[in-house]
């Protein structure tokens, strides 16, 4: 265990189901952020959150809503999601926004949409 | 415009051998430089990082990396390869002066043969 968790671990859904993914840490850390990946593509960034404010957004469709309710809890509520947007959901923490010493990865949800 | 890239997608080498994965990086600045190893159906583990100092970087399960800044590179090296080696390796950067984030390569799949 890396001290960040994530579930479910796996989790199937229809492209009009709301589903939620949610990553815990008890690190200390003061920065959570969401990735996806997909097969043979970079990680992408989805959002950054910095004591539990929203600080980056890339331009991540509004089907994807982040909740952050404290600093330990990161939130990935999903709705109307497409066949694309399956793949590995990655919660990852920091000390801080600046990552200088690097980042802590939960194991990730398996995504599939159907 | 900044970026990292891991040019080979796949590196095949044999058990005792020594193993290479490159990664090289476009950048205005000094960057903060990671590698992250996933094995099948887990989050990325942190293996080592440069941030400043002496330009060889020693981590974890005996990795190490050489920054070498006027080749914009930092190739992650293990002088004898394991057969539980195989994984996919990330190399990651952190641009001196940007926002929040690491940026990812797309990742190397390392396949050690017995």
């Amino acid at each position: 265990e890396t001290g960040v968790t994530q579930t479910p671990r796996h989790l199937v859904m229809g492209m009009t189901n709301k589903k939620s993914l949610k990553c815990e840490q008890h690190l200390g850390h003061n920065a959570m952020y969401w990735y996806k990946q997909s097969a043979k593509k970079p990680l992408e960034l989805m959002f950054v959150y910095s004591l539990e404010e929203r600080v980056e957004n890339n331009s991540v469709p509004s089907r994807f809503s982040p909740e952050c309710p404290n600093s330990s809890h990161l939130f990935l509520h999903l709705h109307t999601l497409q066949p694309e947007d399956s793949a590995l959901y990655l919660c990852a923490s920091s000390h801080d926004e600046t990552g200088r010493v690097g980042y802590t990865f939960g194991s990730g949800t398996r995504l599939t949409v159907v | 415009a900044q970026s990292v890239a891991q040019p080979e997608d796949q590196v095949n080498v044999a058990e005792g051998n020594p193993l290479t994965v490159k990664c090289t990086y476009s950048v205005s600045g000094n960057p903060y430089l990671f590698w992250y190893v996933q094995y099948p159906n887990r989050g990325l583990q942190f293996l080592l990082k440069y941030i400043t100092g002496d330009n060889l970087v020693k981590g974890s399960y005996g990795f190490e990396a050489e920054f070498n800044k006027s080749q914009t590179s930092f190739h992650l090296k293990k002088p004898s390869a394991l057969v539980s080696d195989s994984a996919l390796y990330f190399c990651a950067v952190r641009f001196s002066g940007s926002a929040r984030q690491l940026t990812f390569g797309s990742g190397t799949q390392l396949t050690v043969l017995p």
